[in-house]
């Protein structure tokens, strides 16, 4: 059982938009702390989407946006592509574990 | 460039040990703190291991508490995890991040390094 709860899949067709949400509570995303996400393929090492709930490390195209608001947060990915098909996670920290990290479950993302 | 190179991992039996470590270049290793994250086959990602930049302060998630120790030699710019009486369940690859806490600053990851224990 995550932290942070993430819908296990979703799926949009090329070109569309689609959004990932993670969910969390008072004692990690409710408490200020920031979200990040990451992107993952099949036997590849986590790559950093968002840093510091909006931000996008360099080379990360501006289809991706996040967005957080209370104890949610968000990604958004517009203009789909076959190419971002993988697992997205998001990130942020928790008072419950000292407050380190803390990770949702996953979402796979399926481009239709 | 920042890079996190990990190595040590391997087939172990349970009961075992194994030690990790992460080899760190590209930026001021000793003002990070820094993490290890693990990923089970299939599975998502899970945090195991801090500590801070001057060595003094370790927290370690409820898995792995009292069988693993995280630590570092900032004059190496080395991360790692010493990990004994291995179970079945901590086969995983593990991954080294640092751990900046700034909403302004990206943290980075290794490549990971797998750890099977099996008999």
């Amino acid at each position: 059982q995550s932290v942070l709860t993430q819908p296990p899949s979703v799926s949009g067709a090329p070109g569309q938009g689609v959004t990932i949400s993670c969910s969390g509570s008072t004692s990690n995303l409710g408490a200020g702390f920031d979200v990040h996400w990451y992107q993952q393929f099949p036997g590849k090492a986590p790559r950093l989407l968002i840093y510091g709930n909006i931000n996008r490390p360099s080379g990360v195209p501006d289809r991706f946006s996040g967005s957080k608001s209370g104890t949610s947060a968000s990604l958004a990915i517009s203009g789909l592509r076959a190419e971002d098909e993988a697992d997205y996670y998001c990130q942020s920290y928790d008072r419950s574990v000292n407050n380190n990290w803390v990770f949702g479950g996953g979402t796979k993302l399926t481009v239709l | 460039e920042v890079q996190l190179v990990e190595s040590g991992g391997g087939l172990v039996q349970p009961g075992g040990s194994l030690k990790l470590s992460c080899a760190a270049s590209g930026f001021t290793f000793g003002n990070y703190k820094m993490n290890w994250v693990r990923q089970a086959p299939g599975k998502g990602l899970e945090w195991i291991a801090c500590i801070s930049s001057s060595y003094n302060v370790v927290y370690y998630a409820d898995s792995v508490q009292g069988r693993f120790s995280i630590s570092r030699d900032n004059a190496k710019r080395t991360l790692y995890l010493q990990m004994n009486s291995l179970r079945d369940e901590d086969t995983a690859v593990y991954y080294c991040t640092t751990d900046s806490r700034s909403g302004s600053s990206p943290d980075y990851w290794g490549q990971g390094t797998l750890v099977t224990v099996s008999s």
